[in-house]
């Protein structure tokens, strides 16, 4: 069964910074997507990064940028320039998609604070 | 362009009570997703919808329901509710598996907060 972790449940990090949230999964499918969604206080989950297994090109949206290591299973995001307003929970999640199979599995989350 | 839609923000029930709860996807998207979150917990996959039809379920008991209407807005109805059921219950949609590009990537909706006493 495929499963998501993360295993840092709380991380800091000072305003200005680079931090790094890890994540890893577990499937024997070879094409998948993997996203990382924030979800401030507000509840709202919104969409951070998604990256296409198949794809060796690491994602990078403005500040954020994955480490996609489909051998190791790993796929950790790097928020660089920490601003008070991606304090959050930051939630992992796999995605595998063929046929009439879905599976959409989400990983505890990381809550991030932003020291000023 | 409208985002997605949950009502209500907020409930409270009691044990044994039936609730339901209703998603308005995003402009253009067919399939509608449900998840459950529990505090301090990564969502839980419930159910997804398409072509007015449960398509996926995940592990969750038949009380849990749902269903789609042909304007692609969905509801989940939750019945003989049990303390444990209390969560933000998210409502999540895409386009399609064979929609082509970005057919993978679910947008989520703000949830509706629901308590059981």
């Amino acid at each position: 069964a495929q499963t998501v972790t993360q295993s840092q449940p709380e991380m800091s990090v000072q305003e200005a910074e680079t931090v790094t949230l890890s994540c890893t999964y577990d499937t024997s499918e070879s094409d998948y997507y993997l996203f990382w969604y924030k979800q401030p206080p507000s509840r709202q989950m919104i969409l951070v990064i998604r990256q296409e297994a198949y794809k060796q090109q690491n994602a990078t949206e403005n500040r954020f940028s994955v480490n996609f290591q489909k051998a190791a299973k790993s796929f950790s995001l790097k928020i660089s320039d920490s601003q008070l307003g991606d304090a959050a929970m930051y939630f992992c999640a796999y995605r595998f998609l063929m046929n009439r199979d879905d599976k959409i599995i989400f990983g505890k989350g990381t809550r991030l604070h932003i020291l000023p | 362009d409208a985002g997605v839609t949950q009502s209500p923000t907020h409930l409270i029930k009691t044990r044994g009570q039936q609730v339901t709860l209703r998603c308005s996807p995003k402009s253009g998207h067919d399939t509608v997703s449900w998840y459950q979150q529990a505090l301090g917990q990564g969502p839980q996959f419930i159910f997804q919808y398409y072509e007015e039809e449960e398509r996926q379920r995940g592990n969750f008991p038949d009380r849990f329901s749902g269903h789609q209407f042909p304007n692609y807005s969905s509801e989940l109805n939750v019945n003989a509710l049990l303390l444990g059921d209390s969560a933000l219950y998210l409502c999540a949609s895409s386009l399609d598996r064979l929609a082509g590009v970005y057919a993978d990537t679910q947008y989520f909706g703000p949830g509706t907060r629901l308590t059981v006493l």
